[in-house]
């Protein structure tokens, strides 16, 4: 059974670089594409991105500018960066499946990490 | 202001019946993109509850069924239980966005 498992620091100064790894245990990367999505406290979830063993990315071009996705097979991991953080990136990370296939862009997420939370404060 | 629309909350009694909505546009649900749904356990992780309108993954109980008509799509609870109070969200692609988009959720409350 597949599980992820997300890391990385849970304080970033604003204007910085929010850094985050999904390690994925109990199954190989490839075949499927791999999300990251974040939810703010008290919020709504936002998908940020996708990412393929191949390194081909699709992200939300409301993040676009910001965000810079890479995997790691040989680690069995993948990971995000958001750079020029503010507060309103304030939120809980996750990383999931991607049940997209491509290229009919249908897809759903699951199973998911737990969820780090990070904080853009000084 | 989330691009799929859900109501803030719904509530039943034990053993009820009740229905989450999720409303889109043309560009979305209205575009025959599938709509996928994910129950959320407070201080959890989302878990897909139903994914392709209607499919339900393995381990999910047939209590929980999915339909979907137009622009629009809903979840079904039937014979309520204490363990469904969470929160819901509806899923799916849209085209002018040019992203997977989540409604803004709704959350379940077992009286």
């Amino acid at each position: 059974q597949v599980q992820l498992q997300e890391s990385g620091p849970g304080l970033v100064k604003p204007s910085g670089t929010l850094s985050l790894t999904c390690n994925v245990s109990g199954d190989s990367l490839t075949g499927y594409y791999w999300s990251w999505i974040r939810q703010p406290a008290g919020k709504g979830l936002e998908w940020i991105g996708r990412i393929y063993r191949t390194g081909d990315t699709n992200y939300n071009p409301s993040l676009k500018s910001r965000v810079a996705m890479s995997v790691d097979t040989s680690k069995n991991q993948f990971s995000l960066k958001l750079r020029s953080v503010t507060a309103a990136d304030t939120a809980i990370y996750f990383c999931a499946r991607d049940e997209f296939t491509g290229p009919d862009p249908d897809n759903w997420f699951g199973p998911w990490g737990q969820g780090i939370l990070v904080t853009v404060s000084s | 202001q989330s691009v799929l629309t859900q109501p803030p909350s719904v509530s039943g009694a034990p053993g009820q019946r009740v229905t989450i909505s999720c409303t889109g546009g043309s560009s979305n649900i209205g575009a025959a993109y599938d709509v996928h749904w994910y129950q959320q356990i407070p201080g959890t992780a989302p878990k897909l509850l139903i994914s392709g309108n209607s499919n339900r993954p393995s381990g999910v109980p047939d209590r929980f069924s999915g339909s979907k008509s137009g622009t629009s799509a809903s979840l079904a609870i039937t014979g309520l239980q204490a363990e469904d109070e969470a929160d819901y969200y509806c899923q799916s692609y849209d085209s002018y966005l040019s992203a997977s988009v989540f409604g803004g959720g709704t959350k379940l409350t077992v009286l």
